[in-house]
């Protein structure tokens, strides 16, 4: 079965440092891959997104992730974090196999940056 | 950018009602939208794929009886809750797409389902 692993559950900063949350995903053949961002008291809004090309995407509000094919990872990152980056990330991953059409989600990773 | 409104935002009831969630596709027609259930600290998990004008989709171990989909146009998705039961009380989230599969989702603020 298709899943995608978040292995940070609660991350903790301070602002101007660096964040990396790591995504794997479970299954081989082609993917299409997003990172959304759930701001408090908001809904889900779409960071970045991967389909095709350019392994590095770069996304809204300074954040990038590359794809590593070998990996079957997904990694998001930002160079330097603000107090405004507080929120829940969820990676997601729809797939080929399944005529993508569904979106399996991670369980997600808290980030709390401190000012 | 893409707005999807669901409606209502939380729903108190008591057990054995009916409960109906809408989901809206504001500016933008959507042939397919998404249902999902998120349970607390858990992963967001997809219940159903509807797509305009035909039966939804349920994924595995999702009863169809229980959770009834209708999506009769392209800018409204409706989920309802048949027969409420307190293992029924979750966050349920809707999401549309715009366009082909390769388009993402744009997703509702959700509905905090509490049944007493």
């Amino acid at each position: 079965a298709q899943s995608v692993s978040q292995h940070n559950h609660h991350v903790i900063l301070s602002e101007a440092a660096s964040l990396e949350l790591g995504c794997n995903y479970s299954y081989g053949g082609t993917v299409n891959l997003f990172w959304y961002v759930q701001y408090p008291g908001q809904h889900l809004q779409l960071l970045l997104k991967y389909f095709s090309g350019d392994p590095l995407v770069k996304g809204i509000k300074g954040f990038e992730a590359e794809f590593i094919k070998s990996k079957f990872s997904f990694n998001l990152r930002k160079p330097s974090v603000q107090w405004s980056d507080t929120a829940e990330y969820f990676c997601a991953v729809n797939a080929r196999v399944t005529g993508f059409q569904k979106l399996v989600f991670g369980t997600g990773t808290r980030l709390l940056v401190s000012p | 950018g893409a707005v999807v409104s669901q409606h209502p935002s939380r729903v108190i009831c008591k057990s054995g009602t009916s409960v109906k969630i809408e989901c809206r596709s504001l500016d933008f027609q959507a042939t397919t939208m998404f249902w999902y259930r998120q349970f607390p600290k858990q992963s967001l998990m997809l219940m159903a794929t509807s797509n305009e004008g035909s039966k939804a989709t349920y994924e595995q171990g999702v009863e169809k009886d229980k959770f009834l989909i209708n999506h009769a146009s392209l800018t409204l998705s409706t989920l309802t809750v048949t027969s409420a039961h307190p293992e029924d009380s979750s966050f349920y989230i809707c999401s549309a797409r715009d366009g082909d599969r390769n388009q993402p989702q744009h997703f509702g603020d959700g509905t905090r389902l509490s049944i007493l």
